[in-house]
């Protein structure tokens, strides 16, 4: 298994606090993701990293921000957490250049936003 | 833009052919991509197909790809209870894999007994 931690795996907040979710990677890949997945839509792409400090939006990236200051951690942050945000959060790797270039996935983090 | 089309549920019986659908967009894309997830897990990558093939077989799993209709395929040989999941379709954003996959929205493989 690719080595991918993600945390927290759980978390509860109210509306309108912060919120930080972390992705470590062992793997030392370039590209890192993060992805929602919400029933009837499936997984949506939030913002990517190409590498250290080299961040871009993806198809949902409103209300979200990403940093990446080492290859191995990748923050996604909830400035000021809404209902709309609860969601089951995947970070993912890939290394391009590899073969096929597929992504490895986290096991997820939920987050309840109340 | 890309979209990834998929059906949502299919229900087989144990030990029939499960046959799961998906439309994709981009002609660009140079692998496509299978993932499973099962309950509470992360996905984890099934098979892939290069964007020059039309068939690839591995044990129980069958690709087909079809380029002129933008059309791939996943069958899967005498399915067991373990196959239950959620079987993903994913293509490459733009082609080269960086930008990152998108995704159907899944197929809830569903197991009668």
């Amino acid at each position: 298994d690719a080595g991918i931690t993600q945390s927290p795996r759980h978390k509860v907040t109210e509306t309108g606090t912060p919120v930080t979710l972390r992705c470590h990677q062992t793997e030392n890949h370039r590209y890192m993701y993060w992805y929602r997945q919400d029933p009837g839509h499936g997984l949506r792409l939030i913002h990517y990293s190409y590498g250290v400090k080299d961040t871009d939006k993806g198809e949902v990236s409103d209300g979200y921000s990403v940093s990446r200051s080492k290859t191995e951690d990748f923050l996604l942050t909830l400035e000021s957490a809404t209902s709309s945000q609860t969601s089951v959060y995947f970070c993912a790797i890939s290394e391009v250049l590899a073969d096929t270039g597929e992504l490895f996935f986290g096991e997820g983090s939920r987050l309840t936003v109340l | 833009g890309e979209d990834v089309e998929q059906s949502l549920f299919l229900s087989v019986r144990e030990g029939d052919s499960s046959v799961i659908n998906c439309t994709y967009t981009d002609s660009s894309s140079t692998y496509l991509y299978w993932y499973k997830q099962e309950p509470g897990a992360g996905l984890q990558l099934l098979t892939y197909i290069f964007s020059n093939m039309d068939m690839k077989q591995d044990q129980r799993l069958t690709v087909l790809l079809n380029k002129k209709d933008k059309h791939l395929s996943l069958r899967i040989a005498d399915t067991q209870t373990g196959d239950s999941a959620i079987y993903f379709c994913a293509e490459s954003i733009s082609g080269g894999g960086a930008d990152g996959l998108t995704f159907g929205k899944g197929t809830h493989l569903i197991i009668q007994p």
